[in-house]
């Protein structure tokens, strides 16, 4: 079965700091990836996708995630935060021959120290 | 109109109660998901239908009832539930028609059984 793990729960940064979330999912077949962002008081939104092609992929508001199959990983990554980046962040999967079934995480929340 | 929009925004009930939460979609497309959000855990998938049949269910208490009369409705209907069933109820739609996994959500319905 699909699972995906996000070890931390809460992180605390200053702005301007470098950010880097981790996700690590199972699954030993062909995967999509996603991170998902949830703003305060807002609905989850998709912050970046990779499907196929270059590992490395880019999202809105700077933010970036690099594809390591061999580590089964997909981790965020954003160089300078701002405080508002502070959200709760959410990692999942979707096994390509079962679309439908998406997998997340239990989610990390970040919270920037203006 | 927002993509998914979600009613009631919050629920209070109580055990012996019996209330739906619904959710209507504008993306135009024709698979429509509900999930559990619970502090700190994994947003639970429950529900897919795509096409008004369900297509995924997963190990969902019969406490839980779902409804797809079209393709723009969901309806989750509740019964008899229990304190553990408190948490935010999302639903979601594909962003896209390709069933890549990209996914909408509302706002989501907060329940609190008493």
């Amino acid at each position: 079965a699909q699972s995906v793990s996000q070890h931390n729960h809460h992180v605390i940064l200053s702005e301007a700091a470098s950010l880097e979330l981790g996700c690590n999912y199972s699954y030993g077949g062909t995967v999509n990836l996603f991170w998902y962002v949830q703003y305060p008081g807002q609905h989850l939104q998709l912050l970046l996708k990779y499907f196929s092609g270059d590992p490395l992929v880019k999202g809105i508001k700077g933010f970036e995630a690099e594809f390591i199959k061999s580590k089964f990983s997909f981790n965020l990554r954003k160089p300078s935060v701002q405080w508002s980046d502070t959200a709760e962040y959410f990692c999942a999967v979707n096994a390509k021959s079962s679309a439908s079934k998406i997998i997340f995480g239990s989610g990390t929340r970040l919270s920037i120290r203006p | 109109e927002t993509g998914v929009t979600q009613t009631p925004r919050h629920l209070v009930m109580g055990m012996t109660n019996k209330k739906s939460l619904k959710c209507e979609q504008h993306l135009g497309h024709n698979a429509m998901y509900w999930y559990k959000q619970s502090a700190k855990k994994p947003l639970e998938l429950m529900f897919v239908y795509s096409l008004e049949e369900r297509v995924e269910n997963n190990s969902v208490p019969s406490r839980f009832s779902p409804e797809c009369p079209n393709s723009s409705h969901l309806f989750l209907h509740l019964h008899t539930l229990q304190p553990e069933d408190s948490a935010l109820y999302l639903c979601a739609s594909p962003l896209g028609t390709d069933n890549t996994g990209e996914l909408f959500f509302g706002e989501g319905s907060r329940l609190t059984v008493l």
